[in-house]
Protein backbone atom coordinates (compact mmCIF):
# COMPACT_ATOMS: atom_id res chain seq x y z
CA UNK A 1 0.00 0.00 0.00
CA UNK A 2 1.67 3.72 -0.89
CA UNK A 3 2.73 5.31 1.94
CA UNK A 4 2.96 9.50 2.52
CA UNK A 5 4.37 10.26 5.74
CA UNK A 6 4.57 13.91 6.54
CA UNK A 7 7.11 15.90 9.18
CA UNK A 8 8.13 19.50 10.21
CA UNK A 9 5.14 20.66 11.41
CA UNK A 10 5.03 22.74 14.58
CA UNK A 11 4.07 26.00 16.43
CA UNK A 12 5.81 29.06 14.83
CA UNK A 13 5.20 32.72 14.95
CA UNK A 14 3.95 35.04 12.62
CA UNK A 15 6.27 35.86 9.79
CA UNK A 16 8.48 33.04 10.23
CA UNK A 17 9.24 30.32 8.41
CA UNK A 18 8.90 26.22 8.21
CA UNK A 19 9.90 23.32 6.04
CA UNK A 20 7.28 20.23 5.41
CA UNK A 21 8.77 17.16 4.43
CA UNK A 22 6.82 14.09 2.98
CA UNK A 23 8.54 10.81 2.45
CA UNK A 24 7.16 8.28 -0.09
CA UNK A 25 7.33 4.74 -0.08
CA UNK A 26 5.50 1.55 -2.00
CA UNK A 27 5.38 3.10 -5.22
CA UNK A 28 7.69 4.49 -8.02
CA UNK A 29 7.85 8.28 -6.64
CA UNK A 30 9.33 9.69 -9.97
CA UNK A 31 6.48 8.96 -11.63
CA UNK A 32 3.55 10.78 -9.79
CA UNK A 33 2.78 14.88 -9.79
CA UNK A 34 2.72 15.51 -6.03
CA UNK A 35 0.90 18.19 -4.03
CA UNK A 36 0.09 19.51 -0.76
CA UNK A 37 -3.60 19.92 0.69
CA UNK A 38 -4.12 22.21 4.15
CA UNK A 39 -7.20 22.31 6.11
CA UNK A 40 -7.96 25.02 9.08
CA UNK A 41 -9.25 23.65 11.93
CA UNK A 42 -12.57 22.86 11.62
CA UNK A 43 -12.68 24.04 8.57
CA UNK A 44 -12.63 22.57 4.65
CA UNK A 45 -9.74 21.37 2.31
CA UNK A 46 -8.10 24.05 0.87
CA UNK A 47 -5.46 22.66 -2.54
CA UNK A 48 -2.40 24.31 -1.65
CA UNK A 49 0.67 23.86 -4.46
CA UNK A 50 1.41 20.56 -6.80
CA UNK A 51 4.58 19.58 -8.64
CA UNK A 52 5.46 17.95 -11.67
CA UNK A 53 7.18 14.63 -11.82
CA UNK A 54 10.60 16.13 -12.38
CA UNK A 55 9.65 19.22 -11.28
CA UNK A 56 9.51 21.63 -14.01
CA UNK A 57 6.13 22.57 -13.48
CA UNK A 58 4.74 24.10 -10.44
CA UNK A 59 1.09 25.49 -9.31
CA UNK A 60 0.27 27.22 -6.38
CA UNK A 61 -3.30 28.49 -4.59
CA UNK A 62 -3.05 32.52 -4.65
CA UNK A 63 -3.00 32.71 -1.12
CA UNK A 64 0.46 32.00 -0.87
CA UNK A 65 2.15 32.59 -3.85
CA UNK A 66 5.51 34.38 -3.42
CA UNK A 67 5.54 33.09 -0.04
CA UNK A 68 5.11 29.43 -0.20
CA UNK A 69 8.15 26.65 -2.58
CA UNK A 70 7.30 23.13 -3.18
CA UNK A 71 10.21 21.14 -4.16
CA UNK A 72 11.24 17.42 -4.59
CA UNK A 73 14.10 14.73 -4.36
CA UNK A 74 13.11 12.14 -6.72
CA UNK A 75 16.34 9.93 -5.50
CA UNK A 76 15.10 10.30 -1.75
CA UNK A 77 11.44 10.08 -3.03
CA UNK A 78 10.43 13.40 -0.76
CA UNK A 79 8.31 15.97 -1.06
CA UNK A 80 8.86 19.38 0.56
CA UNK A 81 6.89 22.39 0.91
CA UNK A 82 9.01 25.64 2.63
CA UNK A 83 6.42 28.14 3.73
CA UNK A 84 7.65 32.16 4.41
CA UNK A 85 5.85 34.70 6.21
CA UNK A 86 3.35 32.55 7.58
CA UNK A 87 0.45 34.11 8.66
CA UNK A 88 -2.35 33.18 10.76
CA UNK A 89 -4.67 32.15 8.15
CA UNK A 90 -2.10 29.53 7.41
CA UNK A 91 -2.75 27.33 10.61
CA UNK A 92 -3.87 23.90 9.28
CA UNK A 93 -2.85 20.20 8.88
CA UNK A 94 -1.15 20.24 5.70
CA UNK A 95 -1.61 16.94 3.49
CA UNK A 96 0.93 15.18 1.21
CA UNK A 97 -1.30 13.79 -1.59
CA UNK A 98 -0.16 11.72 -4.11
CA UNK A 99 -1.34 13.54 -7.98
CA UNK A 100 -1.38 16.71 -9.54
CA UNK A 101 -5.26 17.89 -10.75
CA UNK A 102 -6.49 15.07 -7.93
CA UNK A 103 -4.93 12.87 -5.16
CA UNK A 104 -5.52 8.92 -4.71
CA UNK A 105 -3.69 8.54 -1.65
CA UNK A 106 -3.26 11.06 1.19
CA UNK A 107 -0.52 11.00 4.21
CA UNK A 108 -2.08 11.47 7.96
CA UNK A 109 -0.97 15.26 8.07
CA UNK A 110 1.10 17.42 9.79
CA UNK A 111 -0.47 20.50 11.54
CA UNK A 112 1.07 23.89 11.62
CA UNK A 113 0.22 26.33 13.46
CA UNK A 114 0.85 30.11 13.73
CA UNK A 115 0.95 32.30 16.71
CA UNK A 116 2.21 34.79 18.74
CA UNK B 1 -11.74 32.64 -8.25
CA UNK B 2 -14.52 29.25 -9.27
CA UNK B 3 -16.63 27.53 -6.35
CA UNK B 4 -18.02 24.23 -5.48
CA UNK B 5 -21.65 24.90 -3.85
CA UNK B 6 -22.38 21.48 -1.53
CA UNK B 7 -25.37 21.44 1.08
CA UNK B 8 -23.74 21.61 4.83
CA UNK B 9 -25.34 18.36 6.17
CA UNK B 10 -27.23 15.11 4.67
CA UNK B 11 -28.99 13.29 7.26
CA UNK B 12 -30.63 9.73 6.37
CA UNK B 13 -31.72 6.40 8.18
CA UNK B 14 -29.64 3.32 7.94
CA UNK B 15 -30.25 1.68 4.43
CA UNK B 16 -31.65 4.76 3.02
CA UNK B 17 -30.26 6.40 0.07
CA UNK B 18 -27.84 9.31 0.42
CA UNK B 19 -27.39 11.84 -2.07
CA UNK B 20 -24.94 14.92 -1.86
CA UNK B 21 -24.96 17.20 -4.46
CA UNK B 22 -22.09 19.37 -6.03
CA UNK B 23 -22.82 22.11 -8.29
CA UNK B 24 -20.26 24.10 -10.35
CA UNK B 25 -20.29 26.37 -13.62
CA UNK B 26 -17.40 23.90 -15.14
CA UNK B 27 -18.66 20.28 -14.23
CA UNK B 28 -20.27 20.32 -18.03
CA UNK B 29 -16.42 19.94 -18.85
CA UNK B 30 -14.64 18.89 -16.01
CA UNK B 31 -14.82 15.70 -13.63
CA UNK B 32 -15.71 15.75 -10.38
CA UNK B 33 -14.08 13.63 -7.45
CA UNK B 34 -15.17 13.05 -4.21
CA UNK B 35 -13.93 12.21 -0.85
CA UNK B 36 -14.84 10.84 2.09
CA UNK B 37 -13.16 12.02 5.45
CA UNK B 38 -14.05 10.37 8.85
CA UNK B 39 -13.80 12.51 11.84
CA UNK B 40 -10.06 12.77 13.29
CA UNK B 41 -8.73 11.01 9.81
CA UNK B 42 -7.08 11.94 6.61
CA UNK B 43 -9.13 12.40 3.32
CA UNK B 44 -9.85 9.19 1.29
CA UNK B 45 -10.77 9.11 -2.39
CA UNK B 46 -14.19 7.33 -2.97
CA UNK B 47 -15.13 8.37 -6.45
CA UNK B 48 -12.60 9.78 -9.34
CA UNK B 49 -13.67 10.87 -12.95
CA UNK B 50 -17.19 11.22 -11.87
CA UNK B 51 -18.21 7.92 -11.92
CA UNK B 52 -15.31 5.36 -11.29
CA UNK B 53 -14.64 3.54 -7.93
CA UNK B 54 -11.27 2.81 -6.36
CA UNK B 55 -10.34 -0.42 -5.37
CA UNK B 56 -11.34 -1.08 -2.45
CA UNK B 57 -14.74 1.31 -2.10
CA UNK B 58 -17.73 -0.46 -1.35
CA UNK B 59 -20.13 -0.75 -4.17
CA UNK B 60 -22.69 1.29 -2.50
CA UNK B 61 -21.09 4.40 -3.13
CA UNK B 62 -22.26 5.68 -6.66
CA UNK B 63 -21.58 8.99 -8.54
CA UNK B 64 -22.99 10.59 -11.51
CA UNK B 65 -22.87 13.97 -13.26
CA UNK B 66 -24.87 16.08 -15.26
CA UNK B 67 -24.48 19.66 -16.60
CA UNK B 68 -23.29 21.72 -13.96
CA UNK B 69 -24.36 19.21 -10.85
CA UNK B 70 -22.64 16.14 -9.94
CA UNK B 71 -23.92 13.92 -7.18
CA UNK B 72 -22.65 11.51 -4.62
CA UNK B 73 -24.84 8.42 -3.96
CA UNK B 74 -24.77 5.81 -1.26
CA UNK B 75 -27.31 3.39 -1.70
CA UNK B 76 -28.26 1.46 2.08
CA UNK B 77 -25.83 4.04 4.11
CA UNK B 78 -24.82 2.50 7.13
CA UNK B 79 -23.57 4.12 10.10
CA UNK B 80 -19.93 3.49 9.22
CA UNK B 81 -20.50 5.98 6.37
CA UNK B 82 -20.78 8.99 8.70
CA UNK B 83 -18.25 11.23 7.74
CA UNK B 84 -17.50 14.81 6.05
CA UNK B 85 -17.63 14.29 2.00
CA UNK B 86 -16.11 16.89 -0.41
CA UNK B 87 -16.29 17.25 -4.17
CA UNK B 88 -12.95 18.54 -6.17
CA UNK B 89 -12.72 19.75 -9.68
CA UNK B 90 -11.17 22.36 -11.41
CA UNK B 91 -12.24 25.65 -13.31
CA UNK B 92 -12.31 25.27 -17.23
CA UNK B 93 -9.07 26.19 -17.54
CA UNK B 94 -7.20 24.24 -14.73
CA UNK B 95 -5.84 27.50 -13.18
CA UNK B 96 -8.19 27.12 -9.92
CA UNK B 97 -8.21 23.43 -8.34
CA UNK B 98 -10.76 23.62 -5.66
CA UNK B 99 -13.06 21.46 -3.28
CA UNK B 100 -16.35 22.38 -2.31
CA UNK B 101 -17.37 23.29 1.45
CA UNK B 102 -17.96 19.94 2.43
CA UNK B 103 -21.37 17.98 3.30
CA UNK B 104 -21.73 16.08 7.19
CA UNK B 105 -23.30 13.00 6.77
CA UNK B 106 -25.17 11.89 9.65
CA UNK B 107 -26.40 7.84 9.38
CA UNK B 108 -29.09 7.02 12.65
Amino acid sequence: EVQLVESGGGLVQPGGSLRLSCAASRFTFSNFWMSWVRQAPGKGLEWVANIKQDGSEKNYVDSVKGRFTISRDNAEASLYLQMNSLRAEDTAVYYCVRGGNWGDYWGQGTLVTVSS
Amino acid sequence: SYELTQPPSVSVSPGQTARITCSGDALPKKYAYWYQQKSGQAPVLVIYEDTKRPSGIPERFSASSSGTMATLTISGAQVEDEADYYCYSTDSSDNHRVFGGGTKLTVL
